[in-house]
């Protein structure tokens, strides 16, 4: 059974890097498929961030691509994002998934608050 | 980018109920590239159809998806209590888009 955990800090400050780590169990990345990240603020709908495949190549949201960074350690089976200069408006559920073009795995998610 | 628009915004059944869900695009989905999920509070999305119309695994046969081009529709055939839930459509086609749900809750 494919299982994603995200992990990361809960809490980041306006201006600085959000970072998440998801992990990846019951299936090798190297194996193929991409792997995403989509994120939810409080009481709303969802919003793909960016996917990356096992090979490194990546493809953002055009919105958010000028702050976002994915990279992929297949050595740990685990991807991660990094998103730049954050704002309250960033604080969200942020879920990692297995993609092939529709998400078909998905981490529980992990609720990353933007404040000072 | 491709915008999804899911109506209605709430969906007031009750269990037994018929459920007829909406989700139009504002351009054509390439090959219905349209999937459905499933959201509970406190959970992440569970994935019910893709193709438009087709079932994930394990997904129960009450649920079934239909429509190509820039309409389709997600259809619960008698409503059991587990399926009260925001359900969200996404396009694949380009990009990637979510609307923005449809809240299916107990009349």
């Amino acid at each position: 059974q494919v299982q994603l955990q995200e992990s990361g800090p809960g809490l980041v400050k306006p201006s600085e890097t959000l970072s998440l780590t998801c992990t990846v169990s019951g299936y090798s990345i190297s194996s193929g498929y991409y792997w995403g990240w989509i994120r939810q603020p409080p009481g709303k709908g969802l919003e793909w961030i960016g996917s990356i495949y096992h090979s490194g190549s990546t493809y953002y949201n055009p919105s958010l691509k000028s702050r976002v960074t994915i990279s992929v350690d297949t050595s740990k089976n685990q991807f991660s994002l990094k998103l730049s200069s954050v704002t309250a408006a960033d604080t969200a559920v942020y879920y990692c998934a297995r993609q092939i073009h529709l998400f078909d795995y998905w981490g529980q998610g992990t609720l990353v608050t933007v404040s000072s | 980018e491709i915008v999804l628009t899911q109506s209605p915004g709430t969906l007031s059944l009750s269990p037994g109920e018929r459920a007829t869900l909406s989700c139009r695009a504002s351009q054509s989905v390439s090959s219905s590239y349209l999937a459905w999920y499933q959201q509970k509070p406190g959970q992440a999305p569970r994935l019910l159809i893709y193709g438009a119309s087709s079932r994930a695994t394990g997904i129960p046969d009450r649920f079934s998806g239909s429509g190509s081009g820039t309409d389709f529709t997600l259809t619960i055939s008698r409503l059991e209590p587990e399926d009260f839930a925001v359900y969200y459509c996404q396009q694949y086609g380009s990009a990637y888009t979510f609307g923005q749900g449809t809240k299916l809750e107990i009349k």
